[in-house]
């Protein structure tokens, strides 16, 4: 089975911390991608990623940034946390080939608080 | 841009009871996929669909691409199934899903 592993299940930072929320999957997918969940608002795509060190911007990047060094490793970094970006962060990673996508394989998510 | 609209937002229903939840979607997409959030966050894709219909035990989705629309069946429904169905398109490039606001399902014994 495919695992998609986030490092925090639950994170409480200030307003103004630098903030890291890694992902790590192990099955060698080419995407990665990074979502929050809000109330009403659904999921909303943030940042994604086709290969090692590319990056795309979603529907709403404002205030992140990513890094992916690794093929396995996508992080998403909050440059100076502010209360507005508490929200659950989930990520997700796929498979891509010959023009057909993959089936997308989620994180458990990050429960992330500003305070 | 992708819209996605699910319908209904909620749903109440008796153990036992056939369960559809309809997603609609403006712009000819790749893939469909329907998915599974349980309270707690964690995500779970049920299936991935280009055409036609998929079955995997009592779920059962169906695409009508010409029409833009799927359907998500639940056969004799359970109260394990209750969580929140959420529809996503992708489109024909390597960018990422966009979702539907999700249906709520709860199913009484």
């Amino acid at each position: 089975d495919v695992k998609v592993t986030q490092s925090s299940r639950y994170l409480v930072k200030r307003t103004g911390e630098k903030v890291f929320l890694e992902c790590v999957q192990d099955m060698d997918h080419e995407n990665m991608f990074w979502y929050r969940q809000d109330p009403g608002l659904g999921l909303r795509l943030i940042y994604f990623s086709y290969d090692v060190k590319m990056k795309e911007k979603g529907d709403i990047p404002e205030g992140y940034s990513v890094s992916r060094e690794k093929k396995e490793r996508f992080s998403l970094i909050l440059e100076s946390a502010s209360t507005n970006q508490t929200s659950m962060y989930l990520c997700a990673s796929s498979l891509w080939g010959g023009g057909a996508p993959g089936k997308a394989f989620f994180g458990q998510g990050t429960r992330l608080t500003v305070v | 841009k992708n819209e996605v609209e699910q319908s209904p937002q909620n749903l109440t229903a008796q153990e036992g009871e056939f369960i559809t939840i309809n997603c609609s979607y403006s712009v000819g997409i790749s893939a469909l996929h329907w998915l599974q959030q349980h309270p707690g966050g964690g995500i779970v894709s049920l299936f991935m669909l280009s055409s036609g219909k998929k079955k995997h035990g009592r779920l059962i989705a169906t695409i009508n691409i010409q029409e833009k629309h799927s359907s998500l069946h639940i056969t004799a429904s359970h109260p394990r199934d209750s969580a929140v169905y959420i529809c996503a398109v992708r489109g024909g490039g390597a960018d990422g899903l966009t979702f539907g606001k999700g249906t709520h399902l709860i199913i009484h014994p």
